[in-house]
Formats: structure tokens, C-alpha cells, sequence
């Protein structure tokens, strides 16, 4: 066990939806990631806060957003779901947002968009 | 940019087989970090090693061992006398000191191990 969590496990939704994926860090850790998982694209690094601001970004869509809160848990916004969005998003938490840190995944949540 | 290669889809082995998956990198980064993950069929991404670009020492781990040369940069993973729990989707990945900690994971390799 990481000591990420991430809620729910599964999802299974309609094109045009809505839904919020959410993440609990590890006890400690100021840094949050989130990775999409999917066939065609494998592992991509969407988007990272640290303490609550938006650190870095990478390939994120513009119909999804992120944010994290004060008690430093994160939330994945994902709307207007299309077929291509069904994928593995992960939560990985670092202590800090810089070098020589790992990071710790959690067991992601399973999209599947119908 | 940076990149990772996992030239390897796919490794099928016997039980007890020695293996190794390859990965090599490029980044115009002079200090950067690299890792290995494992992501059994469970789904769940696994830490296995991180190692820092001015560390080339290899490392061993009971059954694994890593071997990074960045004169070839290359970190590749050798598991000893493989087990049918090994079997699993090993990843590869790529750490910068710019934006933040993000990694760039190379495609994977799965390992099969038959008994």
C-alpha cells in the first residue's frame, strides 16, 4: 500500500458527463500528480500542484482541470467526456515538487466512458 | 525533450530464467533522475528505484539489479532467477529538476513468466 488513495476505483460514464476524480496524498506529502493511462498514449503526465498552486502541466486537455485543496487532497475534473477519455487515471504524492523525490501512485481509477 | 525507449513490448521467460528489460533515455538535462515501476495485473503502479544522474554506481536488490551507464544512457533492470510473481508491466521513467517532479515513463515492458 502507497498510502495514496483514490476514489472511486471504477467509473463508468456517458459521452457529454461530467465527473471528479479525487486523491488523498500520503500522510506528508505537499505534492500532487496526475497521470493518464491509456492504450494508445500509455503514461502521460497531465498536470502537478504543490501546497495547493498549480506547478506544472502537461498534456491536459482544456475539458479537464485540476485542483488541490488546503487539506492538500487533489481533485481531477474531467467534462464533456468523450469515448477517447476512458482510461487509467493516477494520483501520485512527492513530499516536495522538485529533485530527488520519488513518487508514490496510487491504484488510479479505472474511466470508462460509454 | 526528453525521452524513453523500452524497445521490449513484450519478454516471455521460464520460471528461474534470468531477464533483463532495457530502457534508454534522452534529456539535455545535465541532473536528472531515473526510475523503474512496476504495474502488476492488479493495476497499481509500484516503486521499484530511483537513481540520480550523478550516481552511476549499480545497484542490487536482492533478486534486481539495475545497471546505469550514461555513457550509452541506458538503466536497464535485471531480475535474477525470475518468479511467476514477477510477472507484471515493467516501466521505465525519467525525472527533470525543471517542471517540478514530473516523469516521462517509456511505453513499458511486459514480463511473462511461465512456471
Amino acid at each position: 500500500d502507497s498510502g495514496v488513495t483514490q476514489t472511486p476505483k471504477h467509473l463508468i460514464t456517458a459521452t457529454g458527463q461530467r465527473v471528479t476524480l479525487r486523491c488523498s496524498p500520503r500522510s506528508g506529502d505537499l505534492s500532487v500528480y496526475w497521470y493518464q493511462q491509456s492504450l494508445d498514449q500509455g503514461l502521460q503526465f497531465l498536470i502537478q500542484y504543490y501546497n495547493g498552486e498549480e506547478r506544472a502541466k502537461g498534456n491536459i486537455l482544456e475539458r479537464f482541470s485540476a485542483q488541490q485543496f488546503p487539506d492538500l487532497h487533489s481533485e481531477l475534473n474531467l467534462s464533456s467526456l468523450e469515448l477517447g477519455d476512458s482510461a487509467l487515471y493516477f494520483c501520485a504524492s512527492s513530499v516536495t515538487a522538485g529533485r530527488n523525490t520519488e513518487a508514490f501512485f496510487g491504484q488510479g481509477t479505472r474511466l470508462t466512458v460509454v | 525533450a526528453q525521452k524513453v525507449t523500452q524497445a521490449q513490448t513484450e519478454i516471455s521467460v521460464v520460471e528461474k530464467e534470468d531477464v533483463t528489460l532495457d530502457c534508454v533515455y534522452e534529456t539535455r538535462d545535465t541532473t536528472y533522475y531515473l526510475f523503474w515501476y512496476k504495474q502488476p495485473p492488479s493495476g497499481e503502479l509500484v516503486f521499484l528505484i530511483r537513481r540520480n544522474s550523478f550516481d552511476e554506481q549499480n545497484e542490487i536488490s536482492g533478486r534486481y539489479s539495475w545497471n546505469f551507464q550514461k555513457s550509452t544512457s541506458s538503466f536497464n533492470f535485471t531480475i535474477t532467477a525470475s518468479q511467476v510473481v514477477d510477472s507484471a508491466v515493467y516501466f521505465c521513467a525519467l525525472g527533470s529538476n525543471n517542471a517540478g517532479n514530473m516523469l516521462t515513463f517509456g511505453g513499458g515492458t511486459r514480463l511473462m513468466v511461465k512456471p
